[in-house]
């Protein structure tokens, strides 16, 4: 069964440019979250969605936003760009379904950074 | 709202002692709790998770969490630790039902064993 797949891996962008950062989850899985982790801040909720839906979303700016596509692959995008959006971005995979455990498969990250 | 405190952001410890690493949450809901493990350059992976049940939890390589409801804990500990225990370890909660999945992590503590 492959795993959470995120791409790429590395990025550097320019203050004022955009981004747009991929997630495919665990084939099954209908709910993919996105957090951002920095040394400052920790790992910060930025949303989830299921079924192409957004169901939750964090305390981010608009500039952040997101996507789900009927095949549960999920993109990030941050418009923009600033230096303090310099971090690792991870995505979580889940069944998303209110029986299930709630646990989540983590990719690998993104990083990006901003200069 | 859920918050997580873990009280130690770094645990030195040789190799062969045990270990404890604390959590702390708030929540005025019901919660599922888990702990993470992240090695350096990786996403997290679920270590354990406190579903219902049993309030000792293990994992597969040693690790046990006892949830105390009314102390509002999750520790981890670990009788014996090995080098590649050296990790970055998150304690999470995840509100029950209430509508999509919305985990929240603790701020991380760094466990480093020394031969």
């Amino acid at each position: 069964k492959a795993g959470v797949t995120q791409t790429p891996r590395y990025l550097i962008k320019t203050r004022g440019q955009q981004v747009t950062l991929s997630c495919s989850p665990i084939s099954g899985h209908r709910s993919v979250s996105w957090y951002q982790q920095t040394p400052g801040q920790g790992l910060q909720f930025l949303f989830e969605y299921f079924s192409e839906t957004q169901r939750n979303k964090g305390n981010f700016p608009g500039r952040f936003s997101g996507r789900q596509f009927s095949n549960s692959r999920s993109e990030m995008n941050v418009s923009t760009l600033e230096l303090g959006d310099s971090a690792l971005y991870l995505c979580a995979s889940s069944d998303g379904l209110a029986r299930g455990d709630y646990g989540y498969t983590f990719g690998s990250g993104t990083r990006l950074t901003v200069v | 709202a859920q918050s997580v405190t873990q009280l130690d952001s770094q645990v030195p410890v040789f190799e062969e002692a045990p270990v404890e690493l604390r959590c702390n949450y708030s929540s005025s809901v019901s919660v599922y709790l888990f702990w993470y493990v992240q090695y350096p350059n990786q996403g997290l992976q679920l270590l354990l998770k406190y579903l219902s049940g049993s309030t000792l939890v293990e994992s597969i390589n040693g690790f046990e969490a006892e949830f105390n409801k009314s102390q509002t804990s999750f520790h981890l500990r670990k009788p014996s630790v090995h080098i590649s225990d050296t990790a970055e370890y998150f304690c999470a909660v995840s509100p029950i039902n209430t509508g999509g999945f919305k985990t929240i992590f603790g701020a991380g503590t760094r466990l480093f064993v020394k031969a």
